[in-house]
Parts: structure tokens; C-alpha cells; sequence
């Protein structure tokens, strides 16, 4: 079995800050993570991975994620936050040899001018 | 490229009619997947399809039929429409290759109303 929690409804952040969206999974075996970003009306668009290797991952838009094994958590950061980056935010795990993506159930991002 | 296409956009059906959601990919993708899109539920899992001939069930699969015939197409098919099927359905693909896993793309969405 395979779940993903997202803790946050909805996380505001002032642009310029840092932001972190939390994310933490549960898999019997090795994850496969992601996170996808919708805006409004529009279909999910993918940000970035974690397969293997390197515990931090650098994806699209200036995103990062680390990794956490102990953890078990793929949060998803930014270092300085723009209005743009106001969205629905999607972690996703899926386990090793297992074809099925589990989502969480979304944070909605608000970044304040 | 196109991508990954959906019609329609918006359909609003009565309590019992049947209908076919429409999804097509060019990017000769292996998996093809739908998904619906609930307030407060996230992403459900329907049906996917790890390639032509072979499909299986999701999460949430009751109420809902798929086929593939071919690559390119995934139809999902509402059965005896219910006003619980209301929401927002999501159509994706992705390659099946390598040692890695790869990310899904997906459609800009059917938004249906059930009456």
C-alpha cells in the first residue's frame, strides 16, 4: 500500500520569502516522488522528482525538494517566493515496481505581494 | 506536439444518461491513465492503462468503463451518470521506459456536472 499526506490546506508566504510546502509518504518499499503544480483551470504540470541519488532535487521554476528516508517526507521549497508561484501544489509518490501514482490531496500556495 | 487532449471541456448530463470522455496523446506513450478531481480529496486514481489491449482499475474505478484499442486513445465511458460523478476528470500519460520512473502529463481537464 502507498499514501502521501499533504498537512496544509493552504500555506501564505510573503513574496520574497522562503516557502516550504510539506509532504510526507508512506511505501513498503523504495519511493519514486514527484510534485506537480496546477494553476486555475488548467491541467497539472509537473515540477520536479526524486527516483534516486542526491537527496535534494532541483526541478522547473527554481523549486527544489529534499529527500528525508528517516523522515519519510518530500517537502517542496523555494528560496524566494513570487506571486506567480500562487497555485495548487501536488505531492505524488508512487512504489517501486507498482504502477499506480497516489496523490495528496493538494496545498493551495497564496503568495502575498 | 499536442500533448495530451481532452474533449469535451464542460458537458452537463441528466441522472442516467451515458456519455464518453475523449482522450488522445501523440506522444506515444505506453501508460495513459484518468483521474478525477475532487474539493478536499486530491487526485483519485479511475482506470489506467500500461498499454494497447491492457487496462485495470484504479481507486475509485465503479460507475466508469475503459478501453485501448490504440496508443493514442483512452475513452472513458460514464456508464448511468450519477450526481456523485460530478468533478472535474483528468486524463495523463507517460512513458514506460528505462530504469528510472517518469512523470505523467496530463490534459486540461473535463469538468462535468451530473443533474
Amino acid at each position: 500500500a502507498q499514501s502521501v499526506a499533504q498537512p496544509e490546506d493552504q500555506v501564505n508566504v510573503a513574496e520574497g520569502n522562503p516557502l516550504t510546502v510539506k509532504c510526507t509518504y508512506s511505501v513498503s518499499g523504495n519511493p519514486y516522488l514527484f510534485w506537480y503544480v496546477q494553476y486555475p483551470n488548467r491541467g497539472l504540470q509537473f515540477l520536479l522528482k526524486y527516483i534516486t541519488g542526491d537527496n535534494l532535487v532541483k526541478g522547473s521554476y527554481g523549486f527544489e525538494a529534499e529527500f528525508n528516508k528517516s523522515q519519510t517526507s518530500f517537502h517542496l521549497k523555494k528560496p524566494s517566493a513570487l506571486v506567480s508561484d500562487s497555485a495548487l501544489y501536488f505531492c505524488a509518490v508512487r512504489m517501486g515496481g507498482y504502477q499506480k501514482v497516489t496523490f495528496g490531496i493538494g496545498t493551495k500556495l497564496q503568495v502575498i505581494p | 506536439n499536442a500533448g495530451v487532449t481532452q474533449t469535451p471541456k464542460f458537458q452537463v448530463l441528466k441522472t442516467g444518461q451515458s456519455m464518453t470522455l475523449q482522450c488522445a496523446q501523440d506522444m506515444n506513450h505506453e501508460y495513459m491513465s484518468w483521474y478525477r478531481q475532487d474539493p478536499g480529496m486530491g487526485l483519485r486514481l479511475i482506470h489506467y492503462s500500461v498499454g494497447a489491449g491492457i487496462t485495470d482499475q484504479g481507486e475509485v474505478p465503479n460507475g466508469y468503463n475503459v478501453s485501448r484499442s490504440t496508443t493514442e486513445d483512452f475513452p472513458l465511458r460514464l456508464l448511468s451518470a450519477a450526481p456523485s460523478q460530478t468533478s472535474v476528470y483528468f486524463c495523463a500519460s507517460k512513458e514506460r521506459t528505462g530504469t528510472g520512473d517518469n512523470e505523467q502529463f496530463f490534459g486540461p481537464g473535463t469538468r462535468l456536472t451530473v443533474l
